[in-house]
């Protein structure tokens, strides 16, 4: 009965290789996003998907892309990784947008690039 | 200058005794205020959210707000050693995006 469920737990990987992140939440929320922590423990959002429609991408390098085939899912590829982009990363969901965005996070993916 | 800025940490007190988080923020447009509370190794989960000046109180938790003054407070008290973990700051304005700040690491001691 996991809310916000993510795989993989832990992602240990090469430089220069591509993975995945998966995302699924069963809130039956509209809204669902990917947030960086690094190991400073600052969280930044990277992107936000209202409805399957991106409408929020930061500043990240176009290595990162996002998919959404429905509401409930939110994936995460990433090319070419490079030791920099070893961090947890956290999808979320949230009811509502705006002055109301609760977040409600999955338990992370700790990447590890070596 | 950061958007949220957060009391720099780490912050240790007795058990029993209140713990009192601060936050600041820049951005005047700033509609919504959310403490989230992060256990190590774990992921954030919300603990308070306020969006009118004032207090706001829920069990040992309150959280203050002073928009004039661009700051957000978190007070717990009779604090536990269950509440050591990371408090984190976050501001929402309208367009949807939480804004958070470093954190603050709490620790309780027994």
């Amino acid at each position: 009965d996991t809310a916000v469920s993510q795989t993989p737990k832990y992602l240990v990987t090469q430089m220069g290789n591509d993975k995945s992140i998966k995302c699924e939440q069963n809130l039956g929320h509209d809204t669902m996003y990917w947030y960086k922590q690094d190991s400073k423990k600052f969280l930044k959002i990277m992107f936000s998907y209202n409805n399957k429609e991106l409408i929020i991408n930061e500043t990240v390098p176009n290595r990162f892309s996002p998919k959404s085939p429905d509401k409930a899912h939110l994936n995460l590829h990433i090319n070419s990784l490079e030791l920099g982009d070893s961090a947890v990363y956290f999808c979320a969901s949230s009811q509502y947008r705006g002055e109301n965005e609760k977040l409600f996070f999955g338990s992370g993916t700790q990447l590890s690039v070596l | 200058q950061k958007e949220v800025e957060q009391n720099s940490g780490p912050l240790s007190v007795p058990e029993g005794a209140i713990a009192s988080l601060n936050c600041t923020y820049s951005d005047r447009g700033s509609q919504s205020f959310f403490w989230y509370r992060q256990y190590s190794g774990k992921s954030p989960e919300l603990i308070m959210s306020i969006y009118s000046n004032g207090d706001k109180e829920d069990g040992r938790f309150t959280a203050q707000l002073n928009k004039a003054s661009q700051y957000v407070s978190l007070l717990i008290r009779d604090s536990q050693p269950s509440d050591s973990a990371t408090y984190l700051c976050a501001v929402t304005a309208n367009a949807g995006k939480s804004t958070f700040g470093d954190g603050t690491t709490l620790t309780v001691k027994p």
